[in-house]
């Protein structure tokens, strides 16, 4: 089975600064989705990204799918208190409908 | 538009009793897929229905069950509950089932706590 790693585990980030997470799968990427969600709360989508090299932002996020390193990043420029949750990577398999995900990211925006 | 939307949302439960959790997926998406959360890890997938069709399952015991009714809303089950259930059951909703390049939806989740 697919497995997403995601690092750092969690951050904390003065406001204003930028930050960076990263997914890194075990197998090859046939595409990823980016989510966020509260603690407690469901996944809210952020982005998806079908095919290699594709970069998408939306506001002050980017996320960029790298297929031959077999990995994505996301990008928050900014951070604002509302940045503050857990950020979740998750990807299909090759002919798979499921989504596998990361264990996280959990993004503190000090003030 | 409505999105997905699961009940109850929260629910306590004693262990080795049955639960049914509820997902009405957004108007218009024939897929439903249900995802276990347990704290601090990613959500893990345990069934996809599409078209009221059992489509895919995860590695999850056969105490986990699911249906699709004819209005594409959906109910997963699970009996004789254990500690380890205890978890925030996620619903998703998609237009096409399993077909990748469509965007899944999220409801808030169930939170079942089995004490």
């Amino acid at each position: 089975s697919q497995e997403l790693e995601q690092s750092p585990q969690s951050l904390i980030v003065q406001e204003g600064k930028n930050l960076t997470i990263n997914c890194t799968s075990s197998k090859t990427l046939y595409g990823l989705y980016w989510y966020k969600q509260k603690y407690g709360e469901g996944l809210i989508f952020l982005m998806m990204l079908q095919k290699g090299g594709e970069e998408k932002s939306h506001e002050k996020i980017t996320a960029k799918l790298d297929e031959k390193k077999q990995q994505s990043s996301l990008h928050i420029t900014a951070s604002q208190p509302s940045h503050a949750g857990i950020y979740l990577c998750g990807a299909p398999g090759e002919n798979d409908y499921k989504l596998s995900f990361g264990a996280g990211t959990t993004v503190t925006v000090r003030a | 538009d409505a999105g997905v939307t699961q009940s109850p949302t929260h629910l306590i439960k004693t262990r080795g009793q049955q639960v049914t959790l509820r997902c009405s997926p957004i108007s218009g998406h024939k897929s439903v897929s249900w995802y276990q959360q347990v704290l601090g890890q990613g959500p893990q997938f345990i069934f996809q229905y599409y078209e009221k069709e059992e489509r895919g399952r995860g590695n999850f015991p056969d105490r986990f069950s699911a249906r699709q009714f004819p209005n594409y809303s959906s109910e997963l089950n699970v009996n004789a509950l254990l500690l380890g259930d205890s978890a925030l059951y996620l619903c998703a909703s998609n237009p096409t089932g399993p077909v990748y390049g469509y965007g899944y939806t999220f409801g808030s989740g169930t939170r079942l706590t089995v004490v």
